[in-house]
């Protein structure tokens, strides 16, 4: 049964740092991984999908990297914002349901 | 074109009473996905249409949950006999059909309160 975790749970920084938020998952035959983020009380929002034949997507200061064999992925922020903190969320994509198994997230806070 | 729609927003019920949420998937998106987000289990799979159809529904959490899907767009998930456990937020996704494109776009949620 695949398993999703990311670590840390939570993460408190300066504005202005570089940070990485950590997923590992237990069963590598997934289709994809994504990145999510989520503000309180608020929907998803997409931010970076890799396809399972990929190694890493940039989108701005966001870049996540794919490596499947290890089942890791690692979601790079360049140069914090406030308004980057929400929770992070990471999900791999799998099985004939084509369903998302979720990790816990990381909760981000950027401290002006 | 809109994104996925959700409806009601919120739902408080009493428990013991049946609710329907409803879902509009992006128009042309044939992949239909319900989620649940509840404190202390995070989110959770619940059932996947393509088109019409959903070949597993082993991710419902009981038979309580029923959802169907009609014309190829819009989806109803049923809860009957609310319980307390069941308030949660209730996410919808809809998705390309898998194979040509596998991202999932969500929307906003049905906050579901049981009382």
């Amino acid at each position: 049964k695949q398993e999703v975790t990311q670590i840390p749970a939570a993460l408190s920084v300066p504005e202005g740092e570089n940070l990485v938020l950590n997923c590992s998952f237990t069963d590598s035959a997934i289709y994809n991984l994504q990145w999510f983020r989520q503000d309180p009380g608020k929907g998803l929002t997409s931010l970076l999908l890799i396809q399972s034949s990929q190694r890493e997507q940039t989108s701005g200061r966001l870049n996540a990297s794919l490596d499947k064999s290890s089942g890791r992925s690692t979601l790079y922020i360049a140069a914090s914002q406030p308004g980057d903190s929400a929770t992070y969320l990471c999900a791999v994509q799998e099985g004939s349901n084509y369903q998302l198994i979720w990790g816990a997230g990381t909760k981000l806070i950027i401290k002006p | 074109g809109a994104g996925v729609s959700q409806s009601p927003s919120n739902k408080v019920t009493e428990k013991g009473k049946d609710v329907e949420l409803r879902c509009d998937p992006i128009s042309g998106h044939t992949a239909l996905y319900w989620y649940r987000q509840s404190l202390g289990q995070g989110l959770e799979f619940l059932i996947y249409f393509q088109g019409n159809s959903a070949p597993d529904k082993s991710g419902l959490p009981s038979d309580r949950f029923s959802a169907e899907r009609t014309g190829g767009s819009v989806s109803t998930l049923t809860i009957q006999r609310t319980q307390q456990e069941d308030s949660a937020v209730y996410l919808c996704a809809s998705s390309l059909e898998p194979g040509t494109s596998y991202e999932q776009y969500f929307g906003p949620g049905t906050r579901l309160t049981v009382t």
